[in-house]
């Protein structure tokens, strides 16, 4: 069984462009969660999505969107680029047993300069 | 606001001695608490979720306890594969969202 996908492993934009980041989660599951990893900051949670719904959004500023598909398939764009947007930004998916448990990609690296 | 403590930030065993993690909690209406691995340069993996004060869990040399504040990650006799950073977060749930909150890890390094 296919865990989670994230596109691209590694990324190196300038400030004030933007990014799109790619999640493809595992076969079945419908939520989708994404969560930004910094040394100082730990995991933070972004925003969950369910059958294309929002349905969770963190402590973010605006310039932090996500999106999902039919297909459950889900992107998150940043825009206009901060050097402090550097990190670790990870994918979870989870499925419907009840168990609650996420399941993560190994993580699109972002490096902005 | 739901907080997350981990102790030590960082840890050095020597292989065989064993030890415990700690992960301190506030939150309003646990639903969950989550153990998870982390090697260098992957996501976390799943270990443990707990889900009541008393109860425990076991996997190989890891075991996981819970009480009403706080929980332990007790590890036995480690060897250097278990080198790694240590997640502990706890599952709020609001409707129907769910979220994560994590700590800030605690790094494990396992010597010869």
């Amino acid at each position: 069984k296919a865990g989670v996908t994230q596109t691209p492993r590694y990324l190196i934009k300038t400030r004030g462009q933007q990014v799109t980041l790619s999640c493809s989660p595992i076969s079945g599951h419908r939520s989708v969660s994404w969560y930004q990893q910094t040394p100082g900051q730990g995991l933070q949670f972004l925003f969950e999505y369910f059958s294309e719904t929002q349905r969770n959004k963190g402590n973010f500023p605006g310039r932090f969107s996500g999106r999902q598909f039919s297909n459950s398939r889900s992107e998150m764009n940043v825009s206009t680029l901060e050097l402090g947007d550097s990190a670790l930004y990870l994918c979870a998916s989870r499925g419907t047993s009840g168990a609650n448990v996420l399941t993560f990609g190994a993580g699109s690296r972002l490096t902005v300069l | 606001e739901d907080q997350v403590t981990q102790s030590p930030e960082a840890l050095r065993l020597q292989e065989g001695e064993s030890s415990s993690l700690n992960c301190s909690y506030t939150v309003s209406g646990l639903r969950g608490l989550f153990w998870y691995r982390q090697d260098p340069g992957k996501g976390p993996e799943f270990l443990f979720t707990l889900y009541s004060a008393g109860e425990e869990k076991e996997k190989e040399r890891l075991k996981a306890t819970l009480t009403k504040k706080e929980s332990f990650l007790h590890i036995t006799a480690p060897k250097p594969e278990d080198s790694a950073t240590y997640l502990c977060a706890v599952q709020v749930v609001t409707g129907t969202a769910s979220k994560l909150t994590f700590g800030t890890g605690t790094r494990l390094q396992v010597t010869l």
